[in-house]
């Protein structure tokens, strides 16, 4: 029944390596977004899809490509993991334009 | 881009009626304001969102002044369990969907 659903919840990896992170809504909403969350708790945008369509790219590395195969999927992959990439990371879904934000709960990736 | 503003924490005790309030003084026309909750290790949960005026449901209230460059979110006889990081948004203007998080207010509840 979870509505916005990222696997994994963690990830540890080595500087270098290549992961990825899914995921998922079952609200049947047209736009899903990437958030990334540091340290220090700022939640930054990082991509948006609308109907399986970028949106936006907020500056991010070229190492991380998101890919939207259809409406309820947004995957995050990111190469050649940093240090500075540790984070945490979010999924949210919205309906329309201005309408409330549903958020995973996050994936927690600590690269060593 | 509206940009908001919000104390970085607050104190409250059990019972009391605690107002955390958002500045946005560049909000546009079309501009929704949205509030969120976030615990620990956990997502941005939705709480309430309006345009102007005053909205209410069964976990807050929101009361926006007539100019709308400042909001208020208002939780009335908190819990301990309402101890978490409340953020303030505005909608972007140009409708690309990028939602911008201030800081976030971090509200802890005591007994």
């Amino acid at each position: 029944d979870t509505a916005v659903s990222q696997t994994p919840k963690y990830l540890v990896t080595q500087m270098g390596n290549d992961k990825s992170i899914k995921c998922e809504q079952n609200l049947g909403h047209d736009t899903m977004y990437w958030y990334k969350q540091d340290s220090k708790k700022f939640l930054k945008i990082m991509f948006s899809y609308n109907n399986k369509e970028l949106i936006i790219n907020e500056t991010v590395p070229n190492r991380f490509s998101p890919k939207s195969p259809d409406k309820a999927h947004l995957n995050l992959h990111i190469n050649s993991l940093e240090l500075g990439d540790s984070a945490v990371y979010f999924c949210a879904s919205s309906h329309i334009f201005n309408s409330p934000l549903h958020f995973g709960n996050g994936t927690r990736l600590t690269v060593t | 881009l509206a940009k908001t503003t919000q104390p970085i924490s607050m104190d409250s005790y059990e019972g009391q009626e605690v107002n955390i309030t958002c500045s946005h003084n560049n909000i546009a026309t079309n501009d929704y304001i949205t509030w969120y909750q976030q615990f620990p290790s956990q997502g941005p949960r939705f709480i309430i969102q309006g345009y102007k005026t005053k909205v209410k449901n069964e976990v807050a209230s929101l009361f926006i002044p007539a100019d709308r460059k400042s909001s208020t979110l208002s939780l009335p006889r908190v819990s301990l369990s309402d101890t978490a990081v409340y953020y303030c948004l505005v909608g972007d203007v140009s409708g690309t969907y990028k939602y911008i998080f201030g800081t976030g207010t971090r509200l802890k509840v005591l007994a």
